[in-house]
């Protein structure tokens, strides 16, 4: 089985300046790691995905994630946020061989941005 | 495509009340899903299917049902609600055979059982 937790509940950020959420994992497996967004009263989209090769994985709207295996780590960046960037992040974690491809997802990092 | 829809988008139920929560999806997606989210507790599983006919238990399956006759839909039923149903529901959908592929998901229907 996995886990995924976030240890951010909440993270106030002011405009312009960066920001970083972060997700460690545990799995007896080797998995793939994903970051989804939900804004306000929507559904979750996907911001990215790690599936092998680079540590280094790069997203939409200007954000990227790092991948640590020595430390079962998967902490998602932006260098600068936009107000839109307002929202709830949520890490995941599929076991690739897992029945259904089934998700687990962290508690949520709830990003609030100021102007 | 319109993706993965999910009706009704509100309901209020009443404890001891049944209803289902409809989802469909219309990318061909093999694989579908229903989750609920708590606040501050991310999402849960509750029922998978990887195609027609077949269904499976999630993590937080007590209290709910599901069917599978179509690829495209994936009803979600509650019998007997109860208050500790409250949350709000997300179907989502995904390509079929195992890799990295995303899922897709609903705008969520949001239901309260008083």
């Amino acid at each position: 089985a996995q886990s995924v937790t976030q240890l951010d509940s909440q993270v106030p950020v002011f405009e312009e300046a960066p920001v970083e959420l972060r997700c460690n994992y545990s799995s007896s497996v080797s998995v793939y790691l994903f970051w989804y967004v939900q804004y306000p009263n929507q559904g979750l989209q996907l911001l990215l995905k790690y599936l092998s090769g680079s540590t280094l994985v790069k997203g939409i709207n200007g954000f990227e994630a790092e991948f640590n295996k020595s430390q079962t780590s998967f902490h998602l960046r932006k260098p600068s946020v936009h107000i839109s960037d307002t929202a709830e992040y949520f890490c995941a974690v599929s076991a690739d061989k897992a029945a259904g491809n089934k998700l687990t997802f962290g508690g949520g990092t709830r990003v609030l941005v100021k102007p | 495509n319109a993706g993965v829809t999910q009706t009704p988008k509100f309901r209020i139920l009443k404890i001891g009340q049944s209803m289902t929560l409809q989802c469909t999806q219309d990318m061909n997606h093999n694989y579908m899903y229903w989750y609920r989210q708590d606040p501050g507790m991310g999402l849960k599983l509750i029922y998978y299917s990887v195609g027609a006919g077949i269904t499976d238990k999630g993590e937080v399956p007590n209290g709910y049902n599901v069917s599978r006759s179509t690829t495209e839909d994936f009803p979600l039923r509650l019998e007997l609600a109860a208050p500790s149903q409250t949350s709000v529901y997300f179907c989502a959908s995904k390509k079929q055979g195992s890799g990295p592929y995303e899922q897709y998901f609903g705008p969520g229907t949001r239901l309260t059982v008083t």
